[in-house]
């Protein structure tokens, strides 16, 4: 099993439509979480970042973290063309031994059709 | 323009050639790493190094090497004892969070796509 699994899709939708990605996770020890959008042949740039447990809004851009459940998702709201792109979650324990190492899940495929 | 630059955009190796793939960051940080990306396996850690003349092998190092004998740069060598070796390859850095930025925060170059003829 994975430490980290991730929906591949791909996710196709209208655009204007509301957008939820979503990672599990197995590591209890995981406390930071980001989301990474990546366009085709292009390197992934942060979106989003967020510590422990909670929301946190961005424009159009809400992630949140449920450490409980080891569950994060990312929401896209009037999501639009330009938000088509490969969506991936990343996380890291910090610290110690794992620092700066970070975990990805496989990515999900995300096209905004007009 | 503070960044990551890669070189070159796109790579082609014959069977048995050694590569070097090369990673240059202007953003003053203190940790570099280099990652592998497959389709459908996301992004998978090659090598990282936190500080210069120090690195350590991530899940995925056989049949790599790297080099970080200055703060900007770090290549990594794609020998031929990786047998598959074709993939999209990416670089990032980040802040030293000792320093006190509470962040693990990586940013990514714009990869290098190395092909095996």
């Amino acid at each position: 099993q994975k430490e980290v699994e991730q929906d591949p899709g791909p996710l196709s939708v209208p655009e204007g439509a509301i957008v939820s990605l979503n990672c599990t996770y197995s590591n209890s020890a995981f406390q930071y979480f980001m989301w990474y959008r990546q366009y085709s042949r292009k390197g992934p740039e942060l979106l989003m970042y967020t510590y422990s447990s909670g929301n946190k809004e961005d424009g159009r851009f809400t992630a949140q973290v449920d450490k409980s459940s080891k569950y994060i998702s990312l929401f896209i709201r009037d999501s639009q063309p330009s938000d088509s792109a490969t969506y991936l979650c990343a996380m890291s324990a910090g610290g110690g031994t794992s620092y700066g190492k970070l975990t990805f899940g496989q990515g999900t495929i995300l096209t905004v059709h007009p | 323009d503070g960044g990551i630059t890669q070189s070159p955009k796109y790579l082609f190796r014959k069977e048995g050639q050694n590569v070097t793939l090369s990673c240059e960051q202007n953003l003053n940080h203190d940790a570099m790493y280099w990652y592998r990306q497959d389709p459908g396996q996301g992004l998978r850690l090659i090598y990282y190094s936190q500080i210069v003349n120090d690195f350590q092998k991530g899940d995925i190092a056989e049949g790599y090497s790297v080099s970080r004998e200055k703060k900007e740069s770090f290549p990594l060598t794609v020998t031929s004892a990786q047998k598959n070796p074709t993939a999209f390859y990416l670089c990032a850095s980040s802040i030293d969070r000792y320093r006190g930025h509470p962040t693990d925060t990586q940013y990514f170059g714009p990869g290098t796509r190395l092909t095996v003829l």
